[in-house]
């Protein structure tokens, strides 16, 4: 069955370092790859979308990479804040426009 | 833009009553989506409607959920009969093609 899995623990680090969060499948071939925020009490934010013929897209401070031979995402926040505090949910798109989520990875960016 | 616009932001029920839930997607939009996200499934989707029609509802867990698009500015989740394990916070998203969703900010219910 398809599944996703991205790291369940919080990601904990350092103000002003690189925060790398991770999204691997399984048995999917997703057409493009999404990421989200979600703030506690609130509803995911779009951030990104990477399609299966892109290796790399960047948005300001966020850079994100797919490997469909690795079936592997990986979320680079570059020069991280306290702001970024957050939870990263990573979706990949098949036919019809129609999202498979991640369970999300905790980061928390320290002062 | 309002986004997309959910109601009510949190619902308690007893039991074995009818619960419904709204959602207002954004103008031009024409894929809506309905999540229901719980700490131990995460975001699950229920059901999809492209061009107000209903075109995946694998998702929907029982015939006790049913969801309806009458036009292209209103959506309606409703659950009859409610049932505890039904608690969770349900989303709303639209969408205006391949491209990524908008959320509303879910109805969190409680059934008691």
């Amino acid at each position: 069955s398809q599944k996703i899995e991205q790291n369940s623990e919080a990601l904990n680090i350092q103000e002003g370092k690189t925060a790398t969060l991770t999204c691997n499948y399984t048995n999917y071939s997703p057409a493009y790859l999404q990421w989200y925020r979600q703030d506690p009490g609130r509803g995911p934010v779009f951030l990104l979308l990477i399609r299966e013929n892109e290796k790399e897209k960047r948005k300001e401070r966020l850079k994100v990479t797919f490997d469909t031979t690795l079936k592997q995402s990986l979320f680079h926040i570059t020069a991280s804040q306290p702001a970024d505090s957050a939870t990263y949910l990573c979706a990949l798109g098949g036919a019809g426009n129609m999202l498979t989520f991640g369970g999300g990875t905790r980061l928390m960016v320290k002062p | 833009d309002a986004g997309v616009i959910q109601s009510p932001r949190h619902e308690v029920t007893e039991m074995g009553q009818e619960v419904t839930l709204r959602c207002k997607p954004i103008s031009g939009h024409n894929s809506l989506f309905w999540y229901r996200q719980t700490m131990m499934r995460g975001l699950e989707l229920l059901i999809y409607f492209n061009n107000n029609v209903p075109i995946d509802d694998s998702g929907m867990p029982e015939d006790r959920f049913s969801a309806k698009m009458p036009n292209a500015s209103f959506s309606t989740l409703k659950i009859q009969p409610s049932e505890p394990r039904d608690s969770a916070v349900y989303f709303c998203a639209s969408s205006p093609g391949e491209e990524g969703y908008t959320f509303g900010s879910g109805t969190r219910l409680t059934v008691v």
